[in-house]
This record gives structure tokens, C-alpha cells and sequence, in this order.
């Protein structure tokens, strides 16, 4: 089955620096690639997705990169904001799949 | 609230205990999903439904988990003889699945399992 690595578990930025967060995959036959956003106490919410037809994609601070062929993918937030502040999960599947999770990154945004 | 809805929020059980969860999903989604997940770590796949069929069960899910989606809309999760380390977050998640779209899950709030 899928196995989804995520690096680093914890990061910690300078309000208005830049974050990455990076992802890997074992399944060739994935092909869907999403980002959640967990901040403390609530439910998990998408905030940006990708599929494997696409290498990059972007939403105002927050872009995803893919690389098929190293299997791997990468979150980048930049101009950090203390809102920014949760734990993200990268996610991984193959079609019709379930999604399988990596373990997840605090990310900790200082004033 | 036209959410994916969870009950009960909190769940605190002795251990041996049976419990039952319910989630309650978007009303148009024809998939639903089960996750477990403890302090630190992401979502642990559990399960999942496709309207009423249940399509996968995860290797780990002990014979002591079982769900239900009746009618294809709400579903329950039921944990027999609780245990310790039953205890986590179990979130449930749903979707709108044609071979054609894209799929997004969208989770409910959990229910949170204290196992004393």
C-alpha cells in the first residue's frame, strides 16, 4: 500500500519568512495530492491540492510543487503569518483510492 | 450546517466498555470514511463506504471495530471491549466520488475516545 513521509515534524519561522514542508510517496499510481491544515482542537481543513498532470499550483501565499518522477512533493507558504500557525498533513492516492496521510508538521510562526 | 457532523464530541468509557460513534455527512457525498488519529500523528485510515457498501477495511482494524452505513447516509462506528489504546481522535470524512472528478475530503470534528 501507500506510504507518505513528511519532513520536518516540527518548524519554526520568523513571521514573514518562508516555509516548506516536504513529502514523499511510495506508490507510482498516485496521482492526487493534498494539503490539510489542522489548527488545535478542530477538524483537518483542505487548503490546497494537486494532481499528477500538474507540477505546480498556487493560491495567494500557498503553492504545491510535485515531482512524479522522485516521488515527491512539497508545500510552500510564503509571508508567514501567526494564523499560519497548525499542524499540516500532506496526503497521497491512487485513483479511487483511500487518502493516506504523512505524520504531520507543527509549524510554529513567531511574532 | 451543511458539514460532515460528528456525535458525540467526547467520549470517556472505562476499558471493556462498548461505545458507538456517529457521523453524519454531507448530504450529496456517496462516499464516507473513517480515521483515527492519536496526539502528534496524522489520520490513520480505518474504513470506508461507498453509499452503503463497505469498500475497505484497513489490516489494522481489529475485529473489534465495526461500522455501518445503512442507507447510504449516516453511518456509525462501534468499538467493542474497549481498550486503552483505543483511545484517539476518530474523525469521520466525506466525499463526492465519480470516476470523472476530482475527490475531496471534507472531515467532521471528531469524537474524541478517553478509554479509562
Amino acid at each position: 500500500g501507500e506510504n507518505v513521509e513528511q519532513h520536518p515534524s516540527t518548524l519554526s519561522v520568523q513571521e514573514g519568512d518562508s516555509a516548506v514542508i516536504k513529502c514523499t510517496y511510495s506508490d507510482s499510481a498516485s496521482n492526487y495530492f493534498p494539503w490539510y491544515k489542522q489548527e488545535l482542537g478542530k477538524r483537518p481543513q483542505l487548503i490546497i491540492d494537486i494532481r499528477s498532470n500538474v507540477g505546480e499550483k498556487k493560491d495567494q501565499r500557498i503553492a504545491v510543487t510535485l515531482n512524479k518522477t522522485a516521488k515527491h512533493f512539497s508545500l510552500h507558504i510564503t509571508e508567514t503569518q501567526p494564523e499560519d500557525s497548525a499542524v499540516y498533513f500532506c496526503a497521497a492516492r491512487a485513483a479511487g483510492n483511500k487518502l493516506t496521510f504523512g505524520g504531520g508538521t507543527r509549524v510554529l510562526v513567531k511574532p | 450546517d451543511t458539514g460532515v457532523s460528528q456525535d458525540p464530541r467526547h467520549k470517556i468509557t472505562k476499558r471493556g466498555q462498548n461505545v458507538t460513534f456517529r457521523c453524519d455527512p454531507i448530504s450529496e457525498h456517496n462516499r464516507l470514511y473513517w480515521y483515527r488519529q492519536t496526539l502528534g500523528q496524522g489520520p490513520e485510515f480505518l474504513t470506508y463506504f461507498q453509499n452503503e457498501a463497505q469498500l475497505e477495511k484497513s489490516r489494522l482494524l481489529s475485529d473489534r471495530f465495526s461500522a455501518e452505513r445503512p442507507k447510504g447516509s449516516f453511518s456509525t462506528l462501534e468499538i467493542q471491549r474497549t481498550e486503552q489504546g483505543d483511545s484517539a481522535m476518530y474523525l469521520c470524512a466525506s466525499s463526492l466520488w465519480d470516476s470523472t472528478t476530482n475527490e475531496k475530503l471534507f472531515f467532521g470534528s471528531g469524537t474524541q475516545l478517553s478509554v479509562l
